[in-house]
């Protein structure tokens, strides 16, 4: 069964470092979707990305943010200058279709710890 | 502005016991509704949603949940609880629109004991 998968499981960084979280989604879907959870915190949205560009951003998703489909398969979730509250589980997803109705397939999660 | 509030953050239930997970919303327009299941290093996984084509909805491994306008609620049930079903619930809700965007409630971790 078709599966999102990301890389890495676990990241740890130090202050002021720039990291990039990789994720492949579904190879025939079109809209892609980060969320991060803060522990012990809600699962929230941080940017949704369809034709090559963001549909939608939170306003958690300031300029240390950006994402980029480089190629057909990977998205990628780049933070260029992480803090220590950027510490939490990073989860990709991707949808066949878009509307609010559709289901989104959730990748397993990038754990970041910046120390 | 559409919000999700989970009530108990922590269920138990014992093995073959009823398992009722509570999920209150706000929106100001019809919503679309989800309940996804996370098991441990695992990620969001869809149990069911409802998008106004029925108000009860069933979903896998025997789940089901009700969409109750006039209560505002869409609470999961499942009248057998499984040790298998141990686990993170999370409800969320979107709007009908092209993004997508997922508001998620806080969680509910719900434990089985035998």
């Amino acid at each position: 069964e078709p599966e999102v998968t990301q890389t890495p499981s676990h990241q740890v960084t130090q202050m002021g470092q720039e990291v990039i979280l990789r994720c492949v989604p579904i190879s025939n879907h079109l809209y892609f979707y980060w969320y991060r959870q803060i522990l012990g915190q809600k699962v929230e949205f941080l940017v949704s990305f369809y034709n090559n560009e963001i549909s939608e951003k939170s306003e958690i998703f300031d300029d240390q943010f950006s994402v980029e489909r480089p190629d057909g398969s990977n998205f990628t979730l780049k933070i260029r200058s992480t803090k220590l509250e950027d510490s939490a589980m990073y989860f990709c997803a991707s949808s066949g279709d878009g509307g609010g109705y559709n289901e989104q397939f959730f990748g397993p999660g990038t754990r970041l710890t910046v120390l | 502005a559409q919000s999700v509030t989970q009530l108990g953050s922590h269920v138990s239930v014992s093995e073959g016991a009823l398992v009722l997970l509570r999920c209150n919303y706000s929106s100001s327009v019809p919503p679309y509704l989800f309940w996804y299941v996370q098991y441990p290093n695992q990620g969001l996984q869809l149990l069911l949603k409802y998008t106004s084509a029925a108000t009860l909805v069933k979903g896998i491994n025997g789940f089901e949940a009700e969409f109750k306008k006039s209560e505002t609620s869409f609470h999961l049930t499942k009248p057998s609880a499984h040790m298998s079903d141990a686990a993170e619930y999370f409800c969320a809700v979107t709007r009908s629109s092209n993004t997508g965007k997922l508001i998620f409630g806080q969680g509910t971790t719900l434990q089985v004991k035998p």
